[in-house]
């Protein structure tokens, strides 16, 4: 089965940029979106088709992609922005959707 | 508002059946492709399932194909999944979310139904 890889965890200093990494073999060919969960909260989209961000996401939340990996950087990163990180996607014939395992993101 | 509310989660026991709701407001449930999600305690998301806006088009994870089964009634405005044979590894919150327009980005979700599998 299909299948996209995340670190576990990345920690950076309030204001520093944190990096999220998601690696899949179906990458180069379909898009990722990235999800932001509080603890106790539904997700929430923050990143769509790779690199475009709905209009309520601020703009320290950025996406790329290249080749079979894809990255969700937060520059500037704040306290609030502590959260699990899920990159999502689908395989290359487009009925298998799947989360990455999802990175635990600390700001301090 | 746009929104997502799900319901019918609780108690069950392994093998036992039940089936969840998701009532969508705000919108017309019939011009969005929808999805199940979950999420098991202290671990990640996972994708159930899919169905199109006029249910021509289903798709299920592996881990629930042949005992789940996702439908759709756009005239009640209302998401619908059927959880057959349950499994205690089937304990989870559920989440029902709408794909957006266009694309398959998921940008509304409800706040999850809590299904528990127990003896």
């Amino acid at each position: 089965s299909y299948e996209l890889t995340q670190p576990p965890s990345v920690s950076v200093s309030p204001g520093q940029t944190a990096r999220i990494t998601c690696s899949g073999d179906a990458l180069p060919k379909k898009y990722a979106y990235w999800y932001q969960q509080k603890s106790g909260q539904a997700p929430v989209l923050v990143i769509y088709e790779d690199r475009k961000r709905p209009s309520a996401i601020p703009d320290r939340f950025s996406g790329s992609s290249s080749g079979t990996m894809a990255t969700l950087t937060i520059t500037g990163a704040q306290v609030g922005d502590e959260a699990d990180y899920y990159c999502y996607s689908t395989d290359t014939n487009g009925d298998r959707r799947v989360f990455g395992g999802g990175t635990k993101l600390t700001v301090l | 508002e746009v929104q997502l509310v799900e319901s019918g989660g609780g108690l069950i026991q392994p093998g036992g059946s039940l089936r969840l709701s998701c009532a969508a407001s705000g919108f017309t449930l019939s011009g969005y492709h929808m999805n199940w999600v979950r999420q098991t305690p202290g671990k990640g998301l996972e994708w159930l399932s899919y169905i199109s806006s006029s249910s021509n088009s289903i798709y299920y994870a592996d881990t629930v194909k042949g005992r789940f089964t996702i439908s759709r009634d756009n005239a009640r405005n209302s998401l619908y999944l059927q959880m057959n044979s349950v499994r205690d590894e089937d304990t989870a919150v559920y989440y029902c979310a709408r794909d957006q327009i266009i694309t398959y980005g998921m940008d509304v979700w409800g706040q999850g139904t809590t299904v528990t599998v127990s003896s």
